[in-house]
């Protein structure tokens, strides 16, 4: 089973500073990686896939990078509604078996 | 607009059976696989598994193999996860979220808004 780890567990940011969160794979998963964000007591909403692709209404502010191993998620310029958890997911394993990471918190510093 | 509207809170006894449903509506649901995750509280998401409606066919992480069955209801739209008997270790929330309409590798697009199930004696 590919493992995915994110670093740090989390974060405390004010509004407006840049947040860069990480996200490791535990074996070569391409370009195969999305970013999830949940606020609590709501649906988990697709931020990027593809690794650098930002889904369908995302701002601009959240961008992806990476590919293999080794994958960051920033969001440029802090609002208050992007304080949430934050988790990184593989769709690259075969048989599909598809992993997440553990999460990072984006708190309100 | 694309919806995934999951039935409410359930409470139960270790031992009894349940069935917990996740209703689509906004795109032709035979078209896109319902993946089905946990989330134990205070934890990160888990993968249970995968059902494409239109083909019924079924795929299970390992780990929930024989533990939970996954199915679907074409005619009401609908796609459901159901245990035989709840163990206390059942306790989570449970999402259903919508796949991909051709490929296995992709992302979760939708999600429901998560369905908590509390097990205890």
């Amino acid at each position: 089973e590919i493992v995915m780890t994110q670093s740090p567990a989390v974060l405390s940011v004010s509004p407006g500073e840049r947040a860069t969160l990480s996200c490791r794979a535990s074996q070569n998963v391409r370009s195969n990686l999305a970013w999830y964000q949940h606020r609590p007591g709501q649906a988990p909403r697709l931020i990027v896939y593809g690794a650098s692709t930002r889904a369908t209404g995302i701002p601009a502010r959240f961008s992806g990078r990476g590919s293999g191993t080794e994958f960051t998620l920033t969001i440029s310029s802090l609002q208050s509604e992007d304080f949430a958890v934050y988790y990184c997911q593989q769709y690259n394993a075969w048989p599909p078996i598809y992993t997440f990471g553990q999460g990072t918190k984006l708190d309100l510093k | 607009e694309v919806q995934l509207v999951q039935s409410g809170v359930e409470v139960k006894k270790p031992g009894m059976s349940l069935k917990i449903s996740c209703k689509v509506s906004g795109y032709s649901f035979t078209n896109y696989r319902i993946h089905w995750l946990r989330q134990v509280p205070g934890k990160g998401l888990e993968w249970m598994g995968i059902i494409h409606p239109g083909e019924s066919d079924v795929r299970y992480n390992p780990s929930f193999d024989g533990q939970v069955t996954i199915s679907v209801d074409k005619s009401i739209n609908t796609a459901y996860l159901q245990w035989s008997s709840l163990k206390a270790s059942d306790t989570a929330t449970y999402f259903c979220a919508r796949g991909s309409e051709y490929d296995l590798k992709a992302p979760i697009d939708y999600w429901g808004q998560g369905t908590p199930v509390s097990v205890s004696s």
